[in-house]
């Protein structure tokens, strides 16, 4: 069972350059998220998607956009990367009852020069 | 306002010793789920545990306990005699309502142990 699979692993890019992460789970969850984690600062909630065809923003939306593509996709898209955005993003899924934890993808760790 | 404090930032111990990590939580809601993930080097999470509000039982697994008062919003974790391979983040984690019957997990900042031979 592949679980929650990010792509890529590795991104480095340059200020104001796109770029689209990918998540795609295949657990049949209904919920999707992504997370940020930088030093110090714990996991923080970017956006999540509760079910297909709805995304909601999180605690740190700001720079970027998410598509919830099917049930088993919710990409990730940075318009214009900023140093500030450099960090490791983690995806989740979850059947979406309380009481269920989150399934974490790898990561990608993105580097913005 | 949801919030989980993990107040130790940085834990060492030597192997077997026991070690608790501290975890305190603020929430309004009546009905709430904790959670307890470890992210060792390689940088994966990996969830430990979950406890539901009404639930004030410890649990015990192995070498891990953990300790949920509801009195004080604390859910403690344990390890007893520990190893090296224990070394690793721990995060707390407080579930919450969010819009249209969604749910979210609000993190602490994590705490890193490092258990040394």
């Amino acid at each position: 069972n592949a679980g929650v699979t990010q792509t890529p692993k590795f991104q480095v890019l340059k200020t104001g350059q796109s770029m689209t992460l990918q998540c795609a789970q295949d657990m049949n969850h209904n919920s999707m998220y992504w997370y940020r984690q930088d030093p110090g600062m714990g996991l923080r909630l970017i956006y999540y998607s509760a079910s297909e065809g709805t995304t909601d923003k999180g605690e740190v939306p700001n720079g970027y956009n998410v598509s919830r593509l099917n049930k088993r996709e919710f990409s990730l898209r940075l318009e214009s990367a900023a140093p500030s955005q450099t960090s490791v993003y983690f995806c989740a899924s979850s059947p979406g009852t309380y009481n269920s934890p989150l399934h974490f993808g790898n990561g990608t760790r993105l580097t913005v020069t | 306002a949801q919030k989980v404090t993990q107040a130790q930032t940085e834990i060492s111990v030597v192997e077997k010793e026991d070690v608790t990590l501290d975890c305190v939580y603020e929430t309004r809601d009546t009905t709430y789920y904790l959670f307890w993930y470890k992210q060792p080097p390689s940088g994966e999470l990996v969830f430990l545990i979950r406890r539901n509000s009404f639930d004030e039982q410890n649990e015990i697994s192995g070498r891990y306990s953990w300790n949920f008062q509801k009195s004080t919003s604390s859910f403690n974790f344990t390890i007893t005699a520990s190893q090296v391979v224990d070394s690793a983040v721990y995060f707390c984690a407080l579930s919450r309502h969010g819009g249209a019957g969604s749910y979210q997990l609000t993190f602490g900042k994590g705490t890193k142990l490092s258990v040394i031979p």
